[in-house]
């Protein structure tokens, strides 16, 4: 059974300051890492999906990365904005597997 | 918006009656996967249907089912149902089953409240 954590549970950042948040999963058996951002009352929005040990994803003033010998993946937000405030979720899937395990999500408040 | 639709949005109903909770994959996606949320609780992996076949399932009790038809929408059927089962109901959908890393696009959530 996979367990995925993510660290900090809750995060308060001031508006235009970077901050990034963790998420750790088993290294064996590894085949996807996925994110996610979700706004309250709206439906997760994917952001990146990475496989590849080393990968680095970015999509806007968002980044990834992926260490999957050692099993963490790292979110990054440059130059936070208010819009930024979501939780951020990580899940992991399971060399032939189908069910994505997420974590309990990173809470971020950005302070205007 | 992810292209999954689900409905209803909202279902408030008594211990021990049955609901059904409906979902539409975005157009050209095969698989749905169901998802649930309780409180305190992370997204629970449910059950996965591609094309119309049960395809993994999670953390599913007896007394809830699933189906996908032809048309590849898909339904949820909570049967017995307990104040427990009160939570956040997702679906989503994706292109492929197996063999591919692609990503579930997930609707707008079911929430069920149990009375």
């Amino acid at each position: 059974i996979l367990n995925v954590e993510q660290s900090p549970q809750s995060l308060h950042v001031q508006e235009g300051d970077s901050t990034n948040f963790t998420c750790s999963f088993p290294s064996s058996n590894f085949y996807a890492l996925h994110w996610y951002r979700w706004e309250t009352a709206k439906s997760p929005e994917a952001l990146f999906v990475m496989t590849l040990n080393g990968d680095e994803k970015k999509k806007g003033r968002i980044s990834a990365t992926l260490n999957t010998k050692e099993g963490y993946s790292y979110l990054y937000i440059k130059g936070s904005q208010p819009e930024d405030s979501a939780t951020y979720l990580c899940a992991s899937r399971g060399e032939g597997a189908q069910k994505l395990v997420f974590g309990q999500g990173t809470r971020l408040t950005i302070n205007p | 918006d992810s292209g999954v639709t689900q409905t209803p949005k909202h279902l408030i109903t008594a211990t021990g009656q049955r609901v059904t909770l409906r979902c539409s994959p975005r157009s050209g996606d095969l698989s749905v996967y169901w998802y649930q949320q309780s409180l305190d609780q992370g997204l629970q992996f449910l059950i996965q249907y591609y094309n119309g076949e049960e395809r993994a399932k999670g953390n599913i009790l007896e007394r809830f089912s699933a189906q996908q038809f032809p048309d590849l929408h898909s339904e949820l059927n909570l049967s017995s149902l307990e104040l427990g089962d009160s939570a956040l109901y997702f679906c989503a959908s994706s292109t492929r089953a197996v063999g591919y890393p692609d990503t579930q696009y997930f609707g707008p959530g079911t929430r069920l409240t149990v009375l």
